[in-house]
């Protein structure tokens, strides 16, 4: 089993339309969650981190199951700048300072 | 300053070059991470720094020597490449005891390309 799993889609919905997007991991033990934003040849840019009892930045809210082992974003009336893959990342090893990322989901914002 | 810089944004290197990635911050913060992303693939973690001192190195080939000459510079040396190390490397840094809250800070990447 991978330590950060997504599915990769791509995701192509129309302007407006709300997208939800899940991760799994495989360490319960892991403390650190965030959404990273990578665009076409660019370098991954933080989107937003996801606390315990969820947390919600604009038209983007994260959400954490830890019994489920689960983190899920949801966005909000999409724009086409939102096109982008969406990373999760985990602190996946227990003990281990560095960042593990899942593979990521393509999303496509149509007009 | 909030920035990640790595220099040079492009490099081609035949397999018999030396040649050196650079990166700097001026955040104060005092881990640094190397990260090798193929097209279409996620991040994937080679070296990490923590007080200037390398702490992880993920069964990386010696051909890849990491560098850490202060606490806001990192480097990557590059000897004797293959073709199959062409992709985008990329430096990343973080405050040491706050990272689970505010992750990493990336630079733009150095795009690799190796003849």
């Amino acid at each position: 089993r991978k330590e950060v799993e997504q599915d990769p889609g791509p995701f192509n919905v129309p302007e407006g339309a709300t997208v939800a997007f899940n991760c799994t991991y495989s360490n319960s033990a892991s403390q650190s969650f965030f959404w990273y934003r990578q665009d076409c040849r660019k370098e991954p840019k933080l989107l937003m981190s996801v606390y315990s009892s969820g947390n919600e930045d604009g038209r983007f809210t994260a959400q954490l199951n830890r019994a489920s082992q689960y983190i899920s974003l949801l966005i909000r009336d999409s724009k086409l700048s939102d096109s982008a893959t969406y990373l999760c990342v985990v602190n996946a090893e227990t003990g281990r300072r560095a960042l593990t990322f899942g593979s990521g989901t393509r999303l496509q914002v149509q007009p | 300053d909030t920035e990640v810089t790595q220099t040079p944004k492009h490099l081609v290197m035949g397999m018999t070059n030396k040649k050196s990635l650079k990166c700097e911050q001026h955040m104060g913060h005092r881990a640094m991470y190397w990260y090798k992303q193929k097209a279409k693939k996620p991040p994937e973690l080679m070296f990490v720094y923590s007080y200037e001192k390398l702490s992880i190195n993920e069964s990386v080939p010696s051909r890849f020597s990491p560098e850490c000459p202060n606490s806001s510079l990192l480097n990557l040396h590059l000897h004797a490449l293959q073709p199959e190390d062409s992709a985008l490397y990329l430096c990343a840094s973080s405050q040491q005891d706050r990272d689970y809250l505010y992750g990493y800070t990336f630079g733009s990447g150095t795009r690799l390309t190796v003849v």
